[in-house]
């Protein structure tokens, strides 16, 4: 039961461009989202986060869109850079779960072409 | 401030044996999670631990177990090992709801 879903194992982006990466989930319980980022031989490194009661969050170069009607969210990189060439993992969470468990998708390698 | 350091970094084990992935999580957090992650998967959560006492548990055998220690430093046990248990096992550290600092991972081969 895949609750987190990344449909696109793999993406690539020419650099100086939008890369979109993008996330279904089926759980409306979930009411938190972030997304990792993985370089190979180290753990996964924290990106940018969104609520559920907002659309919408910036940080720089990352912004992440949030659908509650369609349990879709995706983030954007603008403008790609080589250095974002990673694994990128979409997890969500329930804040009202009495635990910090994450549930993740199973990740979209991204790779810059520069 | 030192991050989330797990060893060893790399294991190979036999059928049915066991081992002991060790995990020191990050100053100042007390809440350790552990997770597997299988070759194409994203990471699975295993377990957590809160001030040493088990906080939850993903769908994993009871062949999977754990400890938390006074240090909030924490230990991954798996008895009986199967070839599937074949994966990165990734360790983070928490402090209430601020979010993950994961640990590189020890990457366990069993044949």
């Amino acid at each position: 039961d895949q609750q987190v879903k990344q449909n696109s194992p793999s993406l690539s982006v020419q650099e100086g461009r939008i890369s979109i990466l993008n996330c279904d989930y089926t759980n409306s319980m979930f009411d938190y989202f972030l997304w990792y980022k993985k370089y190979p031989a180290e753990g996964p490194t924290f990106l940018i986060s969104i609520s559920s009661i907002k659309d919408k969050n910036e940080d720089g170069r990352f912004t992440v869109f949030l659908n509650k009607s369609a349990k879709h969210l995706s983030l954007h990189i603008v403008p790609s850079q080589p250095g974002d060439s990673a694994v990128y993992f979409c997890a969500a969470g329930r804040s009202g779960a009495g635990n910090e468990k994450l549930t993740f998708g199973t990740g979209t390698r991204l790779t810059i072409i520069p | 401030e030192t991050g989330v350091t797990q060893s060893p970094t790399h294991l190979i084990k036999t059928r049915g044996q066991q081992v002991t992935l060790r995990c020191s999580s990050q100053s100042g957090h007390n809440t350790v999670s552990w997770y597997q992650q299988a070759l194409g998967q994203g990471p699975q959560f295993i377990f957590q631990y809160y001030r040493e006492e088990e906080n939850g548990r993903g769908n994993f055998p009871p062949r999977f177990s754990g400890l938390q220690f006074p240090n909030y430093s924490s230990e991954l046990n798996v008895n009986a090992l199967e070839l599937d248990d074949s994966a990165l096992y990734l360790c983070a550290s928490s402090l209430g709801s601020n979010g993950y600092t994961f640990g590189s991972g020890t990457r366990l081969t069993v044949v």
